[in-house]
C-alpha cells in the first residue's frame, strides 16, 4: 500500500527567512502525482502546488516550490521569503492513477516576526 | 470556492447513536472522498466514490458506511456512533476532466460523540 511520510511534527522560520518541510512516499507505481496543501487555522485546505511524476521539471508557484527526486521518492516544499500568513499545518498527499488520495500526518509551520 | 458543501458543520451525539453526515457539490464531479482528521493522523481516508452507486473503501473504513444514489450526494453514516469516532470530517470532490486535477474540500464538520 502506498503511504507518506512526514518526519517534522513542527517547524518554525523566522518572517522572510526560507523554510523547507519534507516529505517522502512509498509506492510501486511510475506515473502518480503530488500535492502540498495548506490548512490554516480556518480548518480550510487549500492546495498549494502540485506535482505529475512524469515531469522531470520542479514545479513553482510564486514563493513556493518544490524539490521532487522520484528515485529517492522524496518531495520536499521550499517557502520563500517566510510571511506570517504562512503559518498553517502543510500535509504532503499522493494520488496514482487510481482514486485515492493518501496523505501524510502534517507538519504545522510557525512564523515569527 | 468549488460548490461542495457539507452539513452538519458540528454535531453533538450520544454514544451508539447512528448519526448521518451529508456531502453535497453541484459541480458535477465524478469522485468524492470522506476523511477523517485527527491530532498526528493527518486526514486519513474512509471512503470513497468514483461514480453513482460506485463505492470503495479507504484504510479507516470499519464502523462507517457510504452511499450515492445521486451524483451532487454523498452520505457518511455511522451506524452506531462511538467514541473514537469523534473527530473532524472532511468531505472532497476531485474532476475526472483531467488528470491533473486535484481535489476540492469542504469546510469540514466537527463531530463529537459523548
Amino acid at each position: 500500500a502506498q503511504t507518506v511520510t512526514q518526519s517534522q511534527p513542527e517547524m518554525s522560520v523566522q518572517e522572510a527567512e526560507t523554510v523547507t518541510l519534507s516529505c517522502t512516499y512509498d509506492t510501486s507505481e511510475s506515473d502518480y502525482y503530488l500535492f502540498w496543501y495548506k490548512q490554516p487555522p480556518s480548518r480550510q485546505m487549500i492546495l498549494v502546488i502540485r506535482q505529475e511524476a512524469y515531469k522531470q521539471q520542479n514545479a513553482t508557484e510564486n514563493r513556493f516550490s518544490v524539490n521532487f527526486q522520484k528515485a529517492a521518492k522524496s518531495f520536499s516544499l521550499k517557502i520563500s521569503d517566510s510571511q506570517l500568513g504562512d503559518a498553517a499545518m502543510y500535509f504532503c498527499a499522493y494520488r496514482q492513477n487510481t482514486d485515492k488520495l493518501i496523505f501524510g500526518t502534517g507538519t504545522r509551520l510557525q512564523v515569527f516576526p | 470556492d468549488a460548490g461542495i458543501t457539507q452539513s452538519p458543520r458540528h454535531k453533538v451525539t450520544e454514544t451508539g447513536t447512528p448519526v448521518t453526515l451529508r456531502c453535497h457539490q453541484t459541480e458535477n464531479h465524478r469522485y468524492m472522498y470522506w476523511y477523517r482528521q485527527d491530532p498526528g493522523h493527518g486526514l486519513r481516508l474512509i471512503h470513497y466514490s468514483y461514480g453513482v452507486k460506485d463505492t470503495d473503501k479507504g484504510e479507516v473504513s470499519d464502523g462507517y458506511s457510504v452511499s450515492r444514489s445521486k451524483t451532487e450526494d454523498f452520505l457518511l453514516t455511522l451506524e452506531s456512533a462511538t467514541s473514537s469516532q469523534t473527530s473532524v470530517y472532511f468531505c472532497a470532490i476531485r474532476a475526472q476532466d483531467s488528470r491533473r486535477t486535484e481535489a476540492f474540500f469542504g469546510q469540514g464538520t466537527r463531530l463529537t460523540v459523548v
